[in-house]
């Protein structure tokens, strides 16, 4: 199995650009999860979806952020406009849902950069 | 609020030996807990988890864990470390019935020669 695969690896864009992550989960995985990864804030969850349909957005930042699962092999994170301090590593990660017992397994992270 | 405490924010120590990564969860209903482990420019890989049963957990790479549900601790584990084993530790509770995990700030392991 390929794992989590996340693109771009690394982004690196202006102030005020739209930025769109991707992520494909691990197939036959029923649950994604979109992390953001920084100094200040460590490892902060931003959403997850269970069958495709979010569950828990509340760790969204602000409504620039935006998530969406189109099927089971797809979801993208989307900011628009961007800004200096959405500068981060966002991780996906999916996993197997049985109510939280599952590892998750998570991607390799794109390093995004807002200049 | 759930929250995940590890209270060391680096551990050095030499190889070979052992060392211990503390962590401490906020908790009155059953829980699931996990020990990841991030390698430099990688995502997170699963080292151990505890769901129910035996106390005492093994995980890859010779490290173990043990759940203590008075102290609410999960303290990482391993008797003799190895110049690999450098990389960020976290630890993460998963609260029964949410799927998401709640991390902890982690813990940079440095192991010097």
């Amino acid at each position: 199995d390929a794992g989590v695969i996340q693109s771009p690896r690394h982004e690196v864009t202006e102030m005020g650009q739209e930025v769109t992550l991707r992520c494909k989960p691990i197939s036959g995985h029923n649950s994604l999860f979109w992390y953001r990864q920084t100094m200040m804030r460590g490892l902060e969850l931003l959403i997850y979806f269970n069958n495709n349909v979010p569950i828990d957005d509340s760790g969204m930042p602000e409504d620039r952020f935006s998530a969406k699962m189109p099927n089971a092999s797809f979801s993208t994170l989307k900011i628009q406009p961007s800004e200096p301090r959405d500068s981060a590593v966002y991780f996906c990660a999916s996993s197997l849902d049985d109510r939280g017992k599952n590892e998750q397994y998570f991607g390799p992270g794109t390093r995004l950069t807002v200049t | 609020a759930q929250s995940v405490t590890q209270l060391d924010s680096q551990v050095p120590v030499f190889e070979e030996a052992p060392v211990e990564l503390r962590c401490n969860y906020s908790s009155s209903v059953s829980v699931y807990l996990f020990w990841y482990v991030q390698y430099p420019n990688q995502g997170l890989q699963l080292l151990l988890k505890y769901l129910s049963g035996s106390t005492l957990v093994k995980g890859i790479n010779g490290f173990e864990a043990e759940f203590n549900k008075s102290q609410t601790s999960f303290h990482l584990r391993k008797p003799s470390v190895h110049i690999s084993d450098t990389a960020e530790y976290f630890c993460a509770v998963s609260y029964t019935g949410r799927r998401a995990l709640t991390f902890g700030s982690g813990t940079r392991l440095q192991v010097q020669p």
